[in-house]
């Protein structure tokens, strides 16, 4: 099946400090997202990419599609408190597909 | 704008028996998925419609079944519930292919 390996699987920082997470396939996808999950929360859309190579802001969130069309990161720049919760990265192609997510703790 | 609703928020059932979750998606939007996330684990695909079908389906067995209606509101169906069917069923619509979904908060379903 189209399994997604998102690393790290935690991270703990402190404010201020710069975030960089990934995920990997073994399959191709078309579009990559990045979203975020509060708790009681569905996830929420951060940034989508929808061509190899591409790279995207959103705010302090910059993502790149990987050019082998297999991976992606994410990195966050100048983390806040609110920058806390889970991350998680999707694949889609025919479905949309998740990683395990990365939970980030950020200390004041 | 109403983003997507998903009813009930929890529920609790008894093994065995059989659950019904809904979904209205966002307005505009005409294709929905719906997914299970266990604790601590990203969400799974469970399937797809569009156009009142199944479009795309996950690794789900046949317990697990669903509906689409002309307003593109949509229903999962659950039948001979187990234990491990416990978690949060999340419901996700977009508009057309290749943009993100937007996500209901999802409904707690708990077997006992």
């Amino acid at each position: 099946g189209q399994q997604l390996n998102q690393s790290p699987q935690s991270m703990f920082i402190q404010e201020g400090e710069d975030v960089s997470m990934n995920c990997t396939s073994s399959s191709i996808f078309n579009t990559w997202l990045w979203y975020k999950q509060d708790p009681g929360e569905g996830p929420v859309l951060l940034i989508a990419l929808y061509k190899a190579g591409e790279l995207t802001s959103n705010g302090r969130l910059t993502a790149q599609f990987g050019i082998t069309r297999k991976d992606s990161f994410l990195n966050i720049s100048a983390s806040i408190p609110s920058d806390v919760g889970i991350y998680f990265c999707a694949g889609e192609r025919n479905d949309m597909r998740f990683g395990a997510g990365t939970r980030l703790t950020v200390k004041p | 704008d109403a983003g997507v609703t998903q009813s009930p928020t929890h529920l609790i059932k008894t093994r065995g028996q059989q659950v019904t979750l809904r979904c209205s998606p966002k307005s505009g939007h005409d294709t929905v998925s719906w997914y299970q996330q266990a604790l601590g684990q990203g969400p799974q695909f469970i399937f797809q419609y569009y156009e009142e079908e199944e479009r795309q389906r996950g690794n789900f067995p046949d317990r697990f079944s669903g509906h689409q209606f002309p307003n593109y509101s949509s229903e999962l169906n659950v039948n001979a519930l187990l234990l491990g069917d416990s978690a949060l069923y999340l419901c996700a619509s977009r508009m057309v292919e290749n943009y993100g979904y937007t996500f209901g908060s999802g409904t707690r379903l708990t077997v006992v």
